[in-house]
């Protein structure tokens, strides 16, 4: 079976920082992976999507950049983390192929800026 | 680009009832489909049930259903037998046809069960 795994769940950086999230997903091959952002009592907004190595599409212009340097990981990064980079990020993939086949979230991380 | 339009911020019903979340959307695609997403106290996001735009047939998963009209652009959900454990946010999203560009969501409705 497919699984997702994504680190750190808690993180606590100063303004100025960088910044690495990671996530990998196992039991599938050439995913099509998403990083997304959850401020506070709002909804998902889509940061970053990939369809494949080296492939990034970005949705929203902001302080932070993805990576796909493997078929299955998917890292989120900033040079110097923003107070308005606070949020809950959470990864997820879907099966290569398109918008019908729904999207598998990990368990998220909570970034708090301080 | 689309929207998504929750308007219902949070709801409250009894155990064993039945409740319904609205969710329109807006959009000028023809080829798209729609999701409900629950996302509990743990914060993980759990996918409930999924339309195709092109089915006039609403989905059905357990005690979960859709309404799901076209042409109001409306995705309601309907949740029967209302349990405690159905407490969580719940999330409609968009999906583009033919594309990996991901979803849109909308700001979701907060779903209280009440024992």
């Amino acid at each position: 079976s497919q699984t997702i795994h994504q680190w750190p769940a808690t993180l606590v950086q100063p303004v100025g920082s960088p910044l690495s999230l990671e996530c990998t997903v196992e039991g599938t091959s050439n995913p099509n992976l998403y990083w997304y952002r959850q401020a506070a009592g709002r909804g998902l907004q889509l940061l970053f999507y990939s369809v494949g190595i080296g492939q990034i599409s970005s949705e929203v212009p902001q302080n932070l950049s993805a990576s796909r340097p493997q078929d299955r990981q998917f890292i989120l990064s900033s040079k110097k983390l923003l107070l308005s980079d606070s949020g809950f990020y959470l990864c997820a993939w879907s099966v290569y192929g398109g918008s019908n086949q729904p999207q598998h979230f990990g368990d998220g991380t909570r970034l708090s800026i301080l | 680009a689309q929207t998504v339009t929750q308007s219902q911020p949070e709801m409250s019903v009894q155990e064993a009832e039945t409740v319904t979340l609205s969710c329109t959307y807006d959009t000028s695609e023809s080829n798209y489909y729609l999701f409900w997403y629950k996302q509990p106290p743990s914060r993980q996001m759990i996918l409930v049930i999924r339309q195709e735009a092109y089915k006039q047939q609403n989905a059905t998963e357990n005690r979960f259903s859709v309404n799901f009209q076209k042409a109001a652009k409306s995705f309601s959900l309907k949740i029967s037998d209302s349990q405690l454990g159905d407490t969580a946010m719940y999330f409609c999203a968009f999906a583009r046809g033919g594309g990996a560009d991901g979803l849109t969501f909308g700001k979701g409705t907060h779903l209280i069960i009440q024992p």
